[in-house]
């Protein structure tokens, strides 16, 4: 079943401990994104990777940190988590042939005490 | 200023109707529209794309464009209570991967 994955999907963690949210497609996708939704505030994409080792900023990069050594995945890195990055994250996917078409994770529910 | 706006709603329209959702964008340079679909609790869903003023179709659903008015509207005919859900507008400009969201409409359908 063609899907992009994340872990894990609830996370209540404290303010300065890294973490890591794991985003996986199986499509072999070219493109990806990490998106966070907050109320009222509505998705903003927070970085983007066009190909391995490409990656860009969004409209919201500070706190967050992103890699893309292998296609498949591209893992979400918070540093030094602050209790404004609790958020829902989705990650994204797309082809390069069908870039409009965007295939979402389930989303990752983070809070950060 | 916002990028792209939209009325947060609940738009209420009964069982049967057309649910005529909007949105407005502030960039002219922007090439590609989206409409997604969002359930409660869940992610978003691609409904139509549309890059090219006038209308699209597909099914019961029909995204509208008017870049002149900097406009871009989506039309659900014969809406199911099953169409109840929020309505995300995106927008893009060149590229589709920097996508900006409006903060979506909620879509409620009455039996």
């Amino acid at each position: 079943e063609a899907q992009v994955t994340q872990n894990p999907r609830y996370l209540i963690t404290v303010t300065g401990k890294k973490l890591t949210v794991t985003c996986s497609q199986n499509m072999n996708h070219e493109y990806m994104s990490w998106y966070r939704q907050d109320p009222g505030l509505g998705l903003r994409q927070i970085y983007y990777s066009m190909n391995v080792e490409v990656t860009d900023k969004g409209d919201v990069p500070e706190g967050y940190k992103v890699s893309r050594k292998e296609k498949r995945n591209f893992p979400l890195i918070l540093e030094s988590p602050s209790p404004n990055q609790t958020s829902l994250y989705f990650c994204a996917s797309s082809s390069h042939t069908h870039q409009e078409t965007q295939y979402f994770g389930p989303g990752t529910r983070l809070l950060v005490l | 200023q916002k990028e792209v706006e939209q009325n947060s709603g609940p738009l209420s329209v009964p069982e049967g109707a057309i649910a005529s959702l909007n949105c407005t964008y502030s960039d002219r340079g922007s090439q590609s529209f989206f409409w997604y679909r969002q359930y409660s609790g869940k992610s978003p869903e691609l409904i139509m794309f549309i890059y090219s003023n006038g209308d699209k179709e597909d099914g019961r659903f029909t995204a509208q464009l008017n870049k002149a008015s900097q406009y871009v509207s989506l039309l659900i005919r014969d809406s199911q209570p099953s169409d109840s859900a929020t309505y995300l507008c995106a927008v893009n400009g060149v590229g589709f991967q920097k996508l900006v969201f409006g903060t979506g409409t909620r879509l409620l359908v009455s039996p």
